[in-house]
């Protein structure tokens, strides 16, 4: 079956500690992205790629890294300078264009 | 900057009747339109409208783009408790390289 997962479903960390969210792609899709959704809001877009070894980043990318090593993967990491890390975290892969994205399950990171 | 702006915030209908949630945009060389559907977890796509594809059905529901005032629609007809959802709107122009989502609607559908 073709889709994106995403790991964990569910995240808990203490504050400070880095953490690393998974995201995977089986759609040979080259763009892959990044959103953060919190209660009542829309999706906010972290970082993006177009293609492997290269990234970009959106509106709200402080605090956060990736790296697109592969094609397939696009990890997340959520470092201790994320002011206010809990949320609800998207990963998305479309085809590369004004073209709808397909959305993984997503992980809910609760920081303590 | 890009803009989308969605209405009404929430909605509580009940089973069977018609509801219109608004989308309206401000965005430098519009591209494209989304509707998404977001149950629990991930958004699940619905439709696409572009300057070729301005009006799209399927089932009960349906959505018409308006290029000259800057909005779209999403109409469901009929309305069951499975709508129950927050539907997402986005859109792109040349500008950027990504879409602009808008906070979304909120409908509850009651029996």
């Amino acid at each position: 079956d073709g889709g994106i997962t995403q790991s964990p479903k569910y995240l808990f960390r203490k504050e400070g500690q880095n953490v690393t969210l998974s995201c995977e792609q089986n759609l040979n899709h080259d763009a892959m992205y990044w959103y953060r959704q919190d209660p009542g809001q829309g999706l906010r877009l972290i970082y993006y790629s177009q293609i492997v070894n290269d990234f970009q980043k959106g509106d709200i990318a402080e605090g956060y890294s990736v790296s697109r090593e592969k094609k397939e993967s696009f990890p997340l990491t959520v470092t201790s300078a994320q002011k206010n890390p809990t949320a609800f975290y998207l990963c998305a892969s479309s085809i590369v264009g004004p073209n709808e994205q397909f959305f993984g399950p997503g992980t809910r990171l609760t920081v303590l | 900057e890009d803009k989308v702006v969605q209405s009404p915030l929430s909605l509580v209908v009940h089973e069977g009747d018609t509801v219109t949630l608004n989308c309206s945009y401000e965005v430098t060389n519009f591209r494209s339109l989304l509707w998404y559907k977001q149950e629990k977890k991930a958004p699940t796509f619905l439709f696409m409208l572009t300057s070729s594809g301005i009006e799209k059905k399927s089932g009960r529901l349906s959505s018409i783009l308006d290029k000259k005032e800057l909005f779209s629609i999403l109409n469901i007809t009929a309305t069951q408790t499975g709508d129950s959802a927050v539907y997402l709107c986005a859109v792109k122009g040349n500008y950027g390289q990504n879409f602009v989502f808008g906070p979304g609607t909120r409908l509850s559908v009651l029996p």
